[in-house]
């Protein structure tokens, strides 16, 4: 069965530093998405993506974050300056043509730890 | 404020017995309705989705959605130890620019007790 798949699955950086989280999304899926969970806390949207270009994004999703589709198959975003507060499990997903009934399938994941 | 409640549990049931979790949201353009299972520390995997009023089965799991009272929720027939998980109620809703982006509840945390 086609997966979401994510690299790496955790990453460990130092505040301030930039960050590239990457995403490989399902082959014939037009649509994804950037979600994270804070530990014990609920699963937020980030931003969504379709026909390269940012369809909709949350509050959360400021100018240090950005997203990008460089090529036919992944899918990346970046956190600029990294903070404190963004440690978290990053979720990728995507969804197939229909982006109201179509679910999301999600990667596994990367835990993000700022230090 | 477009919200999506769940009861945070823990919801305790002893092994064989039915798990009742409950889900309400806020929005009445609500469309597309989704129970996904997470696992401490994976991601969430899509259990069942529902788009209409009524009943869905699908093998030991049933969702059951009503729309006048914006409610939906997930039957769990003979509870196992392995469904012990936190329990995702997602909601895609239609507005304006919205792309379905999905909006979770935070999660009921299932215990099926041996």
């Amino acid at each position: 069965e086609p997966e979401v798949t994510q690299t790496p699955s955790h990453q460990v950086t130092q505040m301030g530093q930039e960050v590239i989280l990457r995403c490989v999304p399902i082959s014939n899926h037009l649509y994804f998405y950037w979600y994270r969970q804070i530990l014990g806390q609920k699963v937020e949207f980030l931003v969504s993506f379709y026909n390269n270009e940012i369809s909709e994004k949350s509050e959360i999703f400021d100018d240090q974050f950005s997203v990008e589709r460089p090529d036919g198959s992944n899918f990346t975003l970046k956190i600029r300056s990294t903070k404190l507060e963004d440690s978290a499990m990053y979720f990728c997903a995507s969804s197939g043509a229909d982006r109201l009934s179509s679910p999301l399938h999600f990667g596994n994941g990367t835990r993000l730890t700022v230090t | 404020q477009k919200e999506v409640e769940q009861n945070s549990g823990p919801l305790s049931v002893p092994e064989g017995a039915i798990a009742s979790l409950n889900c309400t949201y806020s929005d009445r353009v609500s469309q597309s309705f989704f129970w996904y299972r997470q696992y401490s520390g994976k991601s969430p995997e899509l259990i069942m989705s529902i788009y209409s009023n009524g009943d869905k089965e699908d093998g030991r799991f049933t969702a059951q959605l009503n729309k006048a009272s914006q409610y939906v929720s997930l039957l769990i027939r003979d509870s196992q130890p392995s469904d012990s998980a936190t329990y995702l109620c997602a909601v895609k809703m239609n507005y304006g620019g919205s792309q379905g982006n999905l909006i979770f509840g935070k999660g009921t945390k299932l215990s099926v007790k041996p």
